[in-house]
């Protein structure tokens, strides 16, 4: 059975550092892109960027970039998704996904982990 | 980056009614595109992709349809379980853009 199993809710000050994670199972990770979405209250989702576990090739929305980094440990199957200087706008729920093969969409997805940043 | 524009925003139907949401698409995607249904503090499910083609588990009342830009989903009739929020979503390119969502409650 796959499944993709995200760390905990996080709350944390503005200016701090923060490092999500997102591992996957029952299937062989590092061979499917892994993606990371971000939903703000009430919003759509946003797609933050993706990563192929296999390479650590790493592909980053234009809105996104600079502001996150995505990386991944194939050993654990693991993706990762990181601040190192957090906002109160990044204050939302970060979902990790698996991108179904040959396709973008996404049938397998993590429980969500909501950021909160507040001072 | 392609925009993806979502109607109704709202709609209010009963149980039993037949409800069609649109999708469009600000330039063509072929059949590249999903809908997801979202309830309230759950991750979002996939119910279709390839435009037209059910993901595994989804009830048939659900169908999609269309290519290009202009895209449907069609609930042939409504049950209380389907109270959610749906959104399309391109992945006609890596970066797969959402829609920003058709919300379905209750009349």
């Amino acid at each position: 059975e796959v499944q993709m199993v995200q760390s905990g809710a996080e709350v944390k000050k503005p200016g701090e550092s923060l490092k999500i994670s997102c591992q996957g199972s029952g299937y062989t990770f590092s061979t499917y892109w892994i993606g990371w979405v971000r939903q703000m209250p009430g919003k759509a989702p946003e797609w933050m960027g993706i990563i192929y576990p296999l390479d650590s090739d790493t592909r980053y929305s234009p809105s996104f970039e600079g502001q996150v980094t995505i990386s991944a440990d194939k050993s654990i199957n693991t993706a990762y998704l990181q601040w190192s200087s957090l906002k109160a706008s990044d204050s939302a729920i970060y979902y990790c996904a698996r991108l179904d093969a040959s396709r973008g969409s996404c049938f397998y997805w993590g429980q969500g982990t909501l950021v909160t940043v507040s001072s | 980056e392609i925009v993806m524009t979502q109607s109704p925003g709202t709609l209010s139907v009963s149980p039993g009614e037949r409800v069609t949401l649109s999708c469009r698409a600000s330039q063509s995607v072929s059949s590249n595109l999903a809908w997801y249904q979202q309830k309230p503090g759950q991750a979002p499910r996939l119910l279709i992709y390839a435009a037209s083609t059910r993901a595994t588990g989804i009830p048939a009342r659900f169908s999609g349809s269309g290519s290009g830009t202009e895209f449907t989903l069609t609930i042939s009739s409504l049950e209380s379980e389907d109270l959610a929020v749906y959104y399309c979503q391109q992945y006609n390119n890596w970066l797969g853009t959402f829609g920003q969502g058709t919300k379905v409650e209750i009349k």
